[in-house]
Protein backbone atom coordinates (compact mmCIF):
# COMPACT_ATOMS: atom_id res chain seq x y z
CA UNK A 1 0.00 0.00 0.00
CA UNK A 2 1.28 3.21 -1.05
CA UNK A 3 2.02 5.67 2.12
CA UNK A 4 3.76 8.74 2.48
CA UNK A 5 7.08 9.27 2.82
CA UNK A 6 8.57 10.77 6.35
CA UNK A 7 11.47 10.31 8.43
CA UNK A 8 11.27 7.47 11.28
CA UNK A 9 12.71 10.03 14.03
CA UNK A 10 13.86 13.62 14.33
CA UNK A 11 14.83 15.05 17.19
CA UNK A 12 16.00 18.59 18.63
CA UNK A 13 16.57 20.78 22.53
CA UNK A 14 14.52 22.39 24.34
CA UNK A 15 13.70 25.48 22.31
CA UNK A 16 15.11 24.96 19.05
CA UNK A 17 12.96 24.69 15.77
CA UNK A 18 12.61 21.61 14.20
CA UNK A 19 10.73 20.54 10.68
CA UNK A 20 9.56 17.24 10.05
CA UNK A 21 9.13 16.32 6.43
CA UNK A 22 6.44 14.55 3.95
CA UNK A 23 7.33 13.79 0.62
CA UNK A 24 4.38 12.47 -1.49
CA UNK A 25 3.71 12.61 -5.61
CA UNK A 26 1.62 15.05 -7.64
CA UNK A 27 -1.42 12.93 -7.22
CA UNK A 28 -1.89 13.47 -3.53
CA UNK A 29 0.61 16.48 -1.78
CA UNK A 30 1.69 17.72 -4.95
CA UNK A 31 -2.04 18.37 -6.73
CA UNK A 32 -3.71 19.40 -3.69
CA UNK A 33 -3.66 21.38 -0.42
CA UNK A 34 -5.71 18.90 1.50
CA UNK A 35 -2.64 18.06 4.00
CA UNK A 36 -2.84 17.54 7.68
CA UNK A 37 -1.01 16.74 10.19
CA UNK A 38 -1.54 15.16 13.58
CA UNK A 39 0.35 14.57 17.18
CA UNK A 40 -0.17 11.08 19.03
CA UNK A 41 0.70 10.86 22.64
CA UNK A 42 1.84 7.36 23.57
CA UNK A 43 -1.60 5.27 24.29
CA UNK A 44 -3.52 8.79 22.86
CA UNK A 45 -5.71 9.30 19.94
CA UNK A 46 -4.21 11.31 17.26
CA UNK A 47 -4.45 14.77 17.61
CA UNK A 48 -5.31 17.55 14.78
CA UNK A 49 -2.79 19.98 14.12
CA UNK A 50 -2.31 21.39 11.19
CA UNK A 51 -4.94 21.25 8.39
CA UNK A 52 -5.26 22.22 4.74
CA UNK A 53 -1.28 22.74 4.23
CA UNK A 54 -1.33 25.51 7.04
CA UNK A 55 -4.08 25.90 8.93
CA UNK A 56 -4.03 25.62 12.60
CA UNK A 57 -7.50 24.69 14.37
CA UNK A 58 -8.40 26.42 17.11
CA UNK A 59 -6.23 25.73 20.23
CA UNK A 60 -3.00 24.37 19.02
CA UNK A 61 0.31 26.19 19.60
CA UNK A 62 1.29 29.11 16.90
CA UNK A 63 4.27 27.46 17.54
CA UNK A 64 3.20 24.48 15.33
CA UNK A 65 3.41 25.35 11.32
CA UNK A 66 2.80 23.96 8.39
CA UNK A 67 3.93 24.39 4.49
CA UNK A 68 4.03 22.81 1.55
CA UNK A 69 6.78 22.68 -2.16
CA UNK A 70 6.52 20.80 -5.15
CA UNK A 71 5.13 17.16 -3.55
CA UNK A 72 6.55 17.61 -0.36
CA UNK A 73 4.51 18.89 2.72
CA UNK A 74 6.75 20.41 6.00
CA UNK A 75 5.50 20.07 9.37
CA UNK A 76 8.05 22.75 11.64
CA UNK A 77 7.65 22.98 15.55
CA UNK A 78 9.26 26.37 16.65
CA UNK A 79 10.71 26.70 20.58
CA UNK A 80 10.37 23.20 21.15
CA UNK A 81 8.97 21.99 24.26
CA UNK A 82 9.37 18.43 26.47
CA UNK A 83 5.43 18.05 25.85
CA UNK A 84 5.97 17.76 21.87
CA UNK A 85 7.47 14.53 22.40
CA UNK A 86 5.07 12.58 20.15
CA UNK A 87 4.78 10.53 17.19
CA UNK A 88 3.72 12.67 14.32
CA UNK A 89 1.55 11.61 11.10
CA UNK A 90 1.29 13.63 8.05
CA UNK A 91 -2.22 12.87 5.83
CA UNK A 92 -3.34 13.56 2.14
CA UNK A 93 -5.91 12.93 0.09
CA UNK A 94 -4.92 11.22 -3.65
CA UNK A 95 -6.47 11.46 -6.87
CA UNK A 96 -5.30 7.60 -6.51
CA UNK A 97 -7.66 4.67 -5.94
CA UNK A 98 -6.56 4.71 -2.29
CA UNK A 99 -8.37 8.40 -1.47
CA UNK A 100 -6.41 8.85 1.70
CA UNK A 101 -3.02 8.32 2.47
CA UNK A 102 -0.86 8.72 6.28
CA UNK A 103 2.46 9.00 6.64
CA UNK A 104 4.58 5.73 8.41
CA UNK A 105 4.93 8.47 11.02
CA UNK A 106 8.11 10.57 12.87
CA UNK A 107 8.83 10.06 16.41
CA UNK A 108 10.08 13.34 18.03
CA UNK A 109 12.59 13.33 20.85
CA UNK A 110 12.90 16.43 22.79
CA UNK A 111 16.64 16.21 23.87
CA UNK B 1 -18.13 20.08 21.66
CA UNK B 2 -18.35 17.27 19.30
CA UNK B 3 -17.13 14.01 20.77
CA UNK B 4 -16.82 10.49 19.60
CA UNK B 5 -16.83 7.27 21.70
CA UNK B 6 -15.84 4.03 20.87
CA UNK B 7 -17.43 0.64 21.87
CA UNK B 8 -17.68 -3.41 21.44
CA UNK B 9 -15.84 -6.98 22.25
CA UNK B 10 -12.31 -6.43 22.66
CA UNK B 11 -12.07 -9.84 21.04
CA UNK B 12 -12.97 -11.52 18.42
CA UNK B 13 -12.16 -14.80 16.93
CA UNK B 14 -10.44 -15.47 13.22
CA UNK B 15 -12.85 -15.89 10.43
CA UNK B 16 -14.86 -14.32 12.48
CA UNK B 17 -16.84 -10.76 11.65
CA UNK B 18 -15.73 -7.73 14.25
CA UNK B 19 -18.06 -5.04 15.02
CA UNK B 20 -17.83 -1.56 16.27
CA UNK B 21 -19.89 1.41 17.36
CA UNK B 22 -18.67 5.03 17.58
CA UNK B 23 -21.38 7.18 19.74
CA UNK B 24 -21.38 11.03 18.84
CA UNK B 25 -21.96 13.51 21.36
CA UNK B 26 -22.28 17.18 20.83
CA UNK B 27 -23.15 17.32 17.11
CA UNK B 28 -25.42 15.87 14.76
CA UNK B 29 -24.52 13.15 11.71
CA UNK B 30 -26.04 15.31 9.40
CA UNK B 31 -23.83 17.99 9.15
CA UNK B 32 -23.12 19.17 5.34
CA UNK B 33 -19.67 17.90 4.40
CA UNK B 34 -18.46 16.06 6.55
CA UNK B 35 -18.34 12.37 6.92
CA UNK B 36 -17.57 9.81 9.38
CA UNK B 37 -15.40 7.03 10.05
CA UNK B 38 -13.01 4.22 10.89
CA UNK B 39 -9.05 4.69 10.87
CA UNK B 40 -6.83 1.77 12.67
CA UNK B 41 -3.34 1.56 13.75
CA UNK B 42 -2.04 -2.14 14.53
CA UNK B 43 0.22 -2.21 17.88
CA UNK B 44 3.88 -0.58 17.02
CA UNK B 45 2.63 0.35 13.84
CA UNK B 46 1.31 3.41 11.52
CA UNK B 47 -2.10 4.74 11.06
CA UNK B 48 -4.58 3.04 8.34
CA UNK B 49 -7.78 4.35 7.12
CA UNK B 50 -10.31 2.33 6.24
CA UNK B 51 -13.64 4.22 5.40
CA UNK B 52 -15.88 7.04 5.95
CA UNK B 53 -19.86 7.67 4.84
CA UNK B 54 -21.98 10.59 4.89
CA UNK B 55 -25.85 10.43 5.52
CA UNK B 56 -26.61 10.74 1.93
CA UNK B 57 -24.79 7.68 1.47
CA UNK B 58 -22.00 8.71 -0.04
CA UNK B 59 -18.97 6.59 0.83
CA UNK B 60 -15.24 6.32 0.46
CA UNK B 61 -13.22 2.82 1.20
CA UNK B 62 -9.81 2.04 1.33
CA UNK B 63 -9.74 -0.38 -1.65
CA UNK B 64 -7.20 -3.00 0.25
CA UNK B 65 -10.29 -3.44 2.70
CA UNK B 66 -13.42 -2.55 0.81
CA UNK B 67 -14.67 -6.01 -0.04
CA UNK B 68 -14.93 -7.10 3.92
CA UNK B 69 -16.01 -3.31 5.23
CA UNK B 70 -19.34 -2.14 6.08
CA UNK B 71 -20.04 1.59 7.61
CA UNK B 72 -23.49 2.72 8.56
CA UNK B 73 -25.23 5.28 10.17
CA UNK B 74 -27.72 5.67 12.64
CA UNK B 75 -28.74 9.44 12.55
CA UNK B 76 -31.54 8.61 15.27
CA UNK B 77 -29.10 7.52 17.62
CA UNK B 78 -26.22 9.60 16.79
CA UNK B 79 -24.02 6.69 15.74
CA UNK B 80 -22.19 5.03 13.41
CA UNK B 81 -20.65 1.56 13.33
CA UNK B 82 -18.22 -0.61 11.46
CA UNK B 83 -18.06 -4.24 10.51
CA UNK B 84 -15.04 -5.88 9.70
CA UNK B 85 -15.61 -9.58 7.87
CA UNK B 86 -13.35 -12.64 7.74
CA UNK B 87 -10.83 -11.27 10.36
CA UNK B 88 -7.33 -12.32 11.01
CA UNK B 89 -4.63 -11.82 13.37
CA UNK B 90 -3.21 -9.02 10.77
CA UNK B 91 -6.61 -7.28 11.94
CA UNK B 92 -5.51 -6.63 15.56
CA UNK B 93 -5.66 -2.96 16.20
CA UNK B 94 -6.40 0.13 18.11
CA UNK B 95 -9.61 0.98 16.18
CA UNK B 96 -10.31 4.57 15.63
CA UNK B 97 -13.78 6.32 15.34
CA UNK B 98 -13.09 10.07 13.76
CA UNK B 99 -14.93 12.69 11.91
CA UNK B 100 -13.97 13.26 8.48
CA UNK B 101 -14.12 17.09 6.74
CA UNK B 102 -14.25 17.50 3.36
CA UNK B 103 -14.09 20.38 0.49
CA UNK B 104 -15.75 21.11 -2.40
CA UNK B 105 -13.61 20.61 -5.91
CA UNK B 106 -15.44 19.82 -9.08
CA UNK B 107 -18.56 18.68 -7.89
CA UNK B 108 -17.47 16.28 -5.62
CA UNK B 109 -16.50 16.38 -2.13
CA UNK B 110 -12.56 15.25 -0.92
CA UNK B 111 -11.89 14.30 1.96
CA UNK B 112 -9.68 17.18 4.12
CA UNK B 113 -8.91 16.03 7.11
CA UNK B 114 -10.11 13.71 10.11
CA UNK B 115 -11.75 15.77 13.36
CA UNK B 116 -12.07 15.01 16.93
CA UNK B 117 -11.11 11.54 16.94
CA UNK B 118 -12.32 8.86 19.64
CA UNK B 119 -9.94 7.32 22.56
CA UNK B 120 -9.82 4.33 20.23
CA UNK B 121 -10.80 0.78 20.85
CA UNK B 122 -7.97 -2.36 20.90
CA UNK B 123 -9.44 -5.31 19.19
CA UNK B 124 -7.54 -8.18 19.33
CA UNK B 125 -8.16 -11.02 17.08
CA UNK B 126 -7.68 -14.70 18.28
CA UNK B 127 -8.75 -18.08 19.54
Amino acid sequence: QSVLTQPASVSGSPGQSITISCTGASSDVGGYNFVSWYQQHPGKAPKLMIYDVNNRPSGVSNRFSGSKSGNTASLTISSLQAEDEADYYCCSYTSSSTIVLFGGGTRLTVL
Amino acid sequence: QLQLQESGPGLVEPSETLSLTCTVSGGSLTYNGYYWGWIRQPPGKGLEWIGSVHYSGSTYFNPSLRSRVTISLDTSESQFSLRLSSVSAADTAVYYCARLATRYRSGRYLPAWFDPWGQGALVTVSS
